[in-house]
């Protein structure tokens, strides 16, 4: 079945400081892939997603490459903000979402 | 956008109980609906899916009779945790398929002493 690896947190930055949050993933076929943000005290929302090879999901100033060579899906932003602070879910979807375990981000001021 | 709404968002129960958690789609048909579950500072794990009048598919290792999915209508699943033990405290996590995207509900926190 489907899976998802992602770097394992807590990750601690500076605002203003450059992101990235790896994420690879395993799948049998072509999945679409997503990130899912978790505000503290909220439900999940998604970010960002990728349907295919070579796309480019972006939102909020966030943005991961969809790499099948690679099998990976980083998020990555270039100046991150407090507000910004979350964990973070990478996600691959068949029939089904699969989830990675998330990673935590404090963004200090 | 789409939205899903839980209810009730917090519960707290005696050992032994029963409980029951609402997953509604509020202004869309979800043709289907997953539940699952998330442990302090881990991934959400998939419990099950459930399409509108059949049976819900569990994942491996989550028992069918202690989790009980109904999903009644294309707005409404329903999850029942009989008898419940303090190892079932958890955050439960419901999402809707539909409008060709997927969406999450604000979960339900379970306390079971």
């Amino acid at each position: 079945g489907n899976s998802v690896t992602q770097m394992e947190g807590p990750v601690t930055l500076s605002e203003e400081a450059f992101l990235t949050i790896n994420c690879t993933y395993t799948a049998t076929g072509y999945p679409s892939l997503f990130w899912y943000v978790q505000y503290p005290g909220e439900g999940l929302q998604l970010l960002l997603k990728a349907t295919k090879a070579d796309d480019k999901g972006s939102n909020k100033g966030f943005e991961a490459t969809y790499r099948k060579e690679t099998t990976s899906f980083h998020l990555e932003k270039g100046s991150v903000q407090v507000s910004d602070s979350a964990v973070y879910f990478c996600a691959d979807r068949d029939d089904k979402i699969i989830f990675g375990k998330g990673t935590r981000l404090h963004i200090l001021p | 956008g789409a939205v899903v709404s839980q209810h009730p968002s917090r519960v707290i129960c005696k050992s032994g109980t029963s409980v029951k958690i609402e997953c509604r789609s509020l202004d869309f048909q979800a043709t289907t609906m997953f539940w699952y579950r998330q442990f302090p500072k881990q991934s959400l794990m998939l419990m099950a899916t459930s399409n509108e009048g059949s049976k819900a598919t569990y994942e491996q290792g989550v028992e069918k009779d202690k989790f009980l999915i109904n999903h009644a209508s294309l707005t409404l699943s329903t999850l029942t945790v009989t008898s419940a033990h303090p190892e079932d405290s958890s955050f439960y996590i419901c999402s809707a398929r539909g409008q060709g995207a997927q969406y999450f509900g604000p979960g339900t926190r379970l306390t079971v002493l």
